[in-house]
């Protein structure tokens, strides 16, 4: 399974950007990078995903790197309810997700 | 609608027990997945299913049988349960994508207390 590294654990103060750092520098060129968060007693839900370029949705904004051997997930404004576990992973085909360690996230009020 | 829904949510059970969780999607997906999430919060792929053929095996004891009767259904059987087992157990579903362009979507879990 593709390797990513991730700090075990980051805090933001509400209503500031989050920066999540993810290190995968074994990534191949097929790998799609996602991002899925897992809030306290509940399932993992996804956040976001690309592959080269860029991208934004309603939740997040990806950024990676040119060389692809890293990504950060940007939270334009954490608030309390973005405290969880954020996982980012690689995907190397269509039937797999493996998950990592994951970040922490603490928002503080 | 839930999109991925697991029952039972809570199971507490005595070792040696036989138990099944059950999983239901009404997304159309064509892939579905059971995760183990132990006490240290590791989530770990335990198999996938694909139009009902199993398509990735963990190394799972054979006391666990995925059953998959349908696209929409994936339910987990275990035999013989251990103090091991105990965990939180996902269950999740996609739409097969051979570029892995897509999301995943899971359910809100099944905590397993074996006593």
């Amino acid at each position: 399974d593709a390797k990513t590294t991730q700090p075990n654990s980051m805090e933001s103060n509400e209503e500031e950007p989050v920066h999540l750092p993810c290190n995968h520098s074994t990534i191949s060129g097929t790998d799609y990078i996602h991002w899925y968060r897992q809030l306290p007693s509940q399932g993992p839900e996804y956040v976001i995903h690309g592959l080269t370029s860029n991208v934004n949705n309603r939740m997040a904004s990806l950024a990676i790197a040119e060389d692809r051997k890293s990504s950060t997930l940007i939270l334009h404004r954490a608030t309390l309810r973005d405290a969880a576990v954020y996982y980012c992973i690689l995907r190397p085909t269509g039937n797999q997700f493996y998950f990592g360690t994951g970040t922490s996230l603490t928002v503080i009020p | 609608d839930t999109a991925v829904s697991q029952t039972p949510k809570y199971l507490v059970t005595q070792m040696g027990n036989d138990k099944s969780i059950k999983c239901e999607q009404n997304l159309g997906h064509d892939t579905m997945y059971w995760y183990k999430q132990d006490s240290k919060k590791f989530l770990k792929i335990m198999f996938s299913y694909n139009n009902k053929e199993l398509i990735i095996n963990e190394t799972v004891p054979n006391r666990f049988s995925p059953k998959s009767p349908d696209k929409a259904h994936l339910n987990l059987h275990i035999n013989s349960l251990e103090l091991g087992d105990s965990a939180v157990y996902f269950c999740a579903s996609s739409q097969h994508d051979r570029a892995a362009n897509t999301e995943a979507f899971f359910g809100q879990g099944t905590r397993l207390t074996v006593v």
